[in-house]
């Protein structure tokens, strides 16, 4: 069955340090990959994407996701992490299968002090 | 503004009650979505539809049963047969089933059954 792993449940940050959150899918074809973030108390919003062309993606706010397909990969990088960056942030996959629906990771908690 | 409507966004609910939570979208999408959201669970799809009067369902759809007779509306309903049905409920809508698979969603209904 397609799934999507997420390595961290949880990581906590003091503000400045850089932080790499793991995705890694199942599929071994094409895919669409996301990475969707929730603010406490807010809905879920789009934070990059990946469809083609260049594996390194940018996204809002600083962030910024690589695509590597022989690892079946798409993680999440920022180089110096804000207060506001406490967050859930999830990792979604496309299968590219006409019909389907977007398969989520379980989320990662990032909390971050100041 | 285009969007997503949940509501309720808070619901109580008594044990053997049947519920029903509204989606409505006025972004002209043609696919719909529910997932439910439970702390370390990440998003899981219940039902999705690709166009109207037409609905599949996901992989937590027992206990679970929707409708689509209209293009914008997307409600779902929480049977008594769900054994553990207290949650955060998520509706969501992209352009087209099969395209890029990039969702937007609702703000997302809590659901407690007392």
């Amino acid at each position: 069955a397609q799934s999507v792993s997420q390595h961290n449940h949880h990581v906590i940050l003091s503000e400045a340090a850089s932080l790499e959150l793991g995705c890694n899918y199942s599929y071994g074809g094409t895919v669409n990959l996301f990475w969707y973030v929730q603010y406490p108390g807010q809905h879920l919003q789009l934070l990059l994407k990946y469809f083609s062309g260049d594996p390194l993606v940018k996204g809002i706010k600083g962030f910024e996701a690589e695509f590597i397909k022989s690892k079946f990969s798409f993680n999440l990088r920022k180089p110096s992490v804000q207060w506001s960056d406490t967050a859930e942030y999830f990792c979604a996959v496309n299968f590219n299968q006409a019909g389907t629906a977007l398969i989520f990771g379980k989320g990662t908690t990032l909390s971050v002090s100041s | 503004d285009g969007g997503i409507t949940q509501s309720p966004k808070y619901l109580f609910r008594k044990e053997g009650q049947n519920v029903t939570l509204s989606c409505e979208q006025n972004l002209n999408h043609d696919a719909m979505y529910w997932y439910r959201q439970d702390p370390g669970q990440g998003l899981r799809l219940i039902y999705y539809s690709q166009i109207v009067n037409d609905f599949q369902k996901g992989d937590i759809a027992e206990g679970y049963s929707v409708s689509r007779e209209k293009k914008e509306s997307f409600p779902l309903t929480v049977t008594s047969a769900q054994k553990n049905p207290t949650a955060f409920y998520l509706c969501a809508s992209s352009i087209r089933a099969g395209g890029t698979g990039e969702l937007f969603f609702g703000e997302g209904s809590r659901l407690t059954v007392l």
